[in-house]
């Protein structure tokens, strides 16, 4: 069965500093990995995804994630964040591209000025 | 074109009573998804669609729960007899053909409150 780990419930970080969001699955089959994002009071959003090829992937604001099999970890980073980037960030797999997702339990991104 | 859509945004029920909730999926996507997600938690999965049929319903927390989509478009998922563990957001997804790469599309949500 696969599960996800997210061993982090709240990371607090200042303006402008880098930030890491851990991420660990486990599964005795390829999987396909994902990062969510839910900002307060609004739905899911795919912030990121890895399906194939290149381990490292990169959203369009600024983050990215490297798919470790080794390490069976797909961990969330990002150089500089800003007060926007206020949210709960959740790490998911699943087998098929279209297969129901197994989602952890999330990571509160904290803000701080 | 619009995106999924949820409804009612919020319900509040008291224990007991039976509840509906509507997901209006993007045009054309073929699968379906619903998942719950209790205060502070991950989303977790339900049931399945493929058109109008049920393919996974492994993740039902019980037989008061029951979910349909009988013209393979909008879905509802039915909660009978609630109690206040049902209390929760419950979250719609779809998706297009299986052979798409684009993953889940997800709804805002309906937050399910049980009195």
């Amino acid at each position: 069965a696969q599960s996800v780990t997210q061993l982090d419930s709240q990371v607090p970080v200042f303006e402008e500093a880098p930030v890491e969001l851990r991420c660990n699955y486990s599964s005795s089959v390829s999987v396909y990995l994902f990062w969510y994002v839910q900002y307060p009071n609004q739905g899911l959003q795919l912030l990121l995804k890895y399906l194939s090829g290149s381990t490292l992937v990169k959203s369009i604001n600024g983050f990215e994630a490297e798919f470790n099999k080794s390490q069976t970890s797909f961990h969330l980073r990002k150089p500089s964040v800003h007060i926007s980037d206020t949210a709960e960030y959740f790490c998911a797999v699943s087998m098929n591209r279209d297969d129901k997702i197994i989602f952890g339990k999330g990571t509160r991104l904290h803000i701080l000025p | 074109g619009a995106g999924v859509s949820q409804s009612p945004r919020y319900k509040v029920a008291k224990r007991g009573q039976d509840v509906a909730l509507r997901c209006d999926p993007i045009s054309g996507h073929v699968s379906l998804f619903w998942y719950q997600q209790a205060l502070g938690q991950g989303p977790e999965f339900l049931t399945y669609f493929q058109n109008e049929a049920q393919l996974d319903k492994s993740g039902l927390p019980s037989d008061r729960f029951f979910a349909e989509r009988p013209e393979g478009s909008v879905s509802t998922l039915k909660i009978q007899r609630t109690q206040q563990e049902d209390s929760a957001v419950y979250l719609c997804a779809s998706s297009p053909t299986l052979a798409s790469q684009r993953p889940q599309h997800f709804g805002d949500g309906t937050r399910l409150s049980i009195l």
